[in-house]
């Protein structure tokens, strides 16, 4: 197993297009988040998934973000109408089940909007 | 509201001296805080957290609940210890999501 994979790990696209990332958890893994983080900050939280459901939703993500996680597996971070300030990494982590355990990243998707 | 701080954008020492790391939170719950680095290139990885009360790579962080502090110490600095790094609460119940300081640069000089 080689640890939380994302792909793309570099987008670049107009302002206007819609994105889409994906994020495979390491195996057996049922909790998934998604974090993105902006120049000098560090990673915020946009949401997370226990298995298939989609269980919280930080104010950070407006209609224009949808996640979704079908099977329970890989999940997928589509931003539609991208904007200038939607520039940034995103990061994919994953979790053994509750209990504050460690959260593992991905490498993350940089996404840069012209 | 919960909140990390991290005072310091950028910390640079040189190799051999002792380093501190200073992390600040705000939280009324039960706090489980981690350090998170980031070597160059690399993606963000756990380096320790308080619970586990462990030593990674020569690194120790103490939870001072009176003084709501997780400064992460090492004696002697080397230069593979630069990198970013990162204090993060995790919120006790729900998503347990992480909420992270803006980082400190920390540059050991040879």
């Amino acid at each position: 197993d080689t640890g939380v994979s994302q792909n793309p790990r570099h987008k670049i696209t107009k302002r206007g297009q819609n994105v889409t990332f994906r994020c495979d958890p390491i195996s057996e893994h049922n909790r998934l988040y998604w974090y993105r983080q902006t120049l000098g900050q560090g990673p915020e939280f946009l949401t997370y998934f226990q298995n298939e459901a989609q269980l919280e939703k930080s104010r950070l993500l407006s209609d224009r973000f949808s996640a979704e996680r079908p099977k329970g597996s890989f999940s997928t971070l589509e931003i539609q109408r991208t904007e200038q300030g939607d520039s940034a990494m995103y990061l994919c982590a994953s979790s053994l089940g509750g209990g504050r355990k460690t959260q593992y990243f991905g490498p993350g998707t940089r996404l840069l909007v012209l | 509201a919960q909140r990390v701080t991290q005072p310091e954008k950028l910390l640079s020492v040189f190799k051999g001296a002792p380093v501190e790391l200073k992390c600040n939170y705000s939280y009324s719950g039960s706090p489980e805080l981690f350090w998170y680095v980031q070597y160059s290139r690399q993606r963000l990885q756990l380096l320790l957290r308080h619970i586990s009360r462990e030593s990674i790579k020569g690194f120790t962080a103490d939870l001072n609940k009176g003084e709501t502090s997780f400064h992460l110490k090492k004696p002697f600095a080397q230069e593979e210890d630069s990198a970013m790094y990162y204090c993060a609460l995790d919120v006790q119940g729900g998503s347990e999501k992480l909420v992270f300081g803006k980082g400190t640069k920390l540059t050991v000089n040879p």
